[in-house]
C-alpha cells in the first residue's frame, strides 16, 4: 500500500523543547516537502528537497531544521526558536525532474505547544 | 510575483445543484494550475491540473475546471453537489519554468446542504 505516513497525529510540547515530525513516504518520489498550515491561510512551504542530502529553504524556515538522508524519509525538527510553532503540519512528496507534477501530502500532525 | 486569489471564503450549495469555487492568479508567464481538497483533520488530496491544452480539465469525483486565459481565472465546477462533496478546497499555481514550489490560495470551504 504505497502512500506517506507521518507520525505522530498528535503531539504536544512545552515551550522551549525541540521537537521530530516523522515523514516516510514509500512512492520512490525524488521530492519532499514540509508545508505549515494555518487556520484561514493557504500551505506555507518550510522546506523542500529535490534530492537525497540536499533542501532548500522555504518561504518560513526560521526555527525549523530538516535532514534528507534517506530517499524515503524527510524529518522536520521544530526548534525552540519558532516562535509560533503550535499549527497542523503537512508534508509531501512529488515525482521530481518532470516540468509538472502534483504533490502527494499525508495525512498531517497537529503540534501543540503550551 | 505570483500569487493565487479565493475570494470567497465559504460557498454554500444544495445538494443537487451545481457548484462553482473560485480561483484567480497572477503570474508573469504561463501558469500550471491546480486543485487539492481537504477533508478535516487529513492531508491534502489532488483533484485535477491543467498544463496546457484543453481549457476544460476532468479531475477525479465528478470535478472540472475551466481555465481562462483572459480572465486569469481556474474555476472548480461539478454539476451536481453531493454532501460528501463537503471540504475545504485549495487552488494552487506554479509559473512555466520556475522552482518545484506552489503557491496556495487560503482555501475556500465547501458546505453541501441536504
Amino acid at each position: 500500500d504505497g502512500g506517506i505516513t507521518q507520525s505522530p497525529k498528535y503531539l504536544f510540547r512545552k515551550e522551549g523543547q525541540n521537537v521530530t515530525l516523522s515523514c516516510e513516504q514509500n512512492l520512490n518520489h525524488d521530492a519532499m516537502y514540509w508545508y505549515r498550515q494555518d487556520p484561514g491561510q493557504g500551505l506555507r512551504l518550510i522546506y523542500y528537497s529535490q534530492i537525497v542530502n540536499d533542501f532548500q529553504k522555504g518561504d518560513i524556515a526560521e526555527g525549523y531544521s530538516v535532514s534528507r538522508e534517506k530517499k524515503e524519509s524527510f524529518p522536520l525538527t521544530v526548534t525552540s526558536a519558532q516562535k509560533n510553532p503550535t499549527a497542523f503540519y503537512l508534508c509531501a512528496s512529488s515525482i521530481s525532474g518532470q516540468l509538472v507534477h502534483e504533490q502527494y501530502f499525508g495525512p498531517g500532525t497537529r503540534l501543540t505547544v503550551t | 510575483a505570483q500569487s493565487v486569489a479565493q475570494p470567497e471564503d465559504q460557498v454554500n450549495v444544495a445538494e443537487g445543484n451545481p457548484l462553482t469555487v473560485k480561483c484567480t492568479y497572477s503570474v508573469s508567464g504561463n501558469p500550471y494550475l491546480f486543485w487539492y481538497v481537504q477533508y478535516p483533520n487529513r492531508g491534502l488530496q489532488f483533484l485535477l491540473k491543467y498544463i496546457t491544452g484543453d481549457n476544460l480539465v476532468k479531475g477525479s469525483y465528478g470535478f472540472e475546471a475551466e481555465f481562462n486565459k483572459s480572465q486569469t481565472s481556474f474555476h472548480l465546477k461539478k454539476p451536481s453537489a453531493l454532501v460528501s462533496d463537503s471540504a475545504l478546497y485549495f487552488c494552487a499555481v506554479r509559473e512555466e519554468g520556475s522552482n518545484y514550489q506552489l503557491i496556495w490560495g487560503a482555501g475556500t470551504k465547501l458546505i453541501i446542504k441536504p
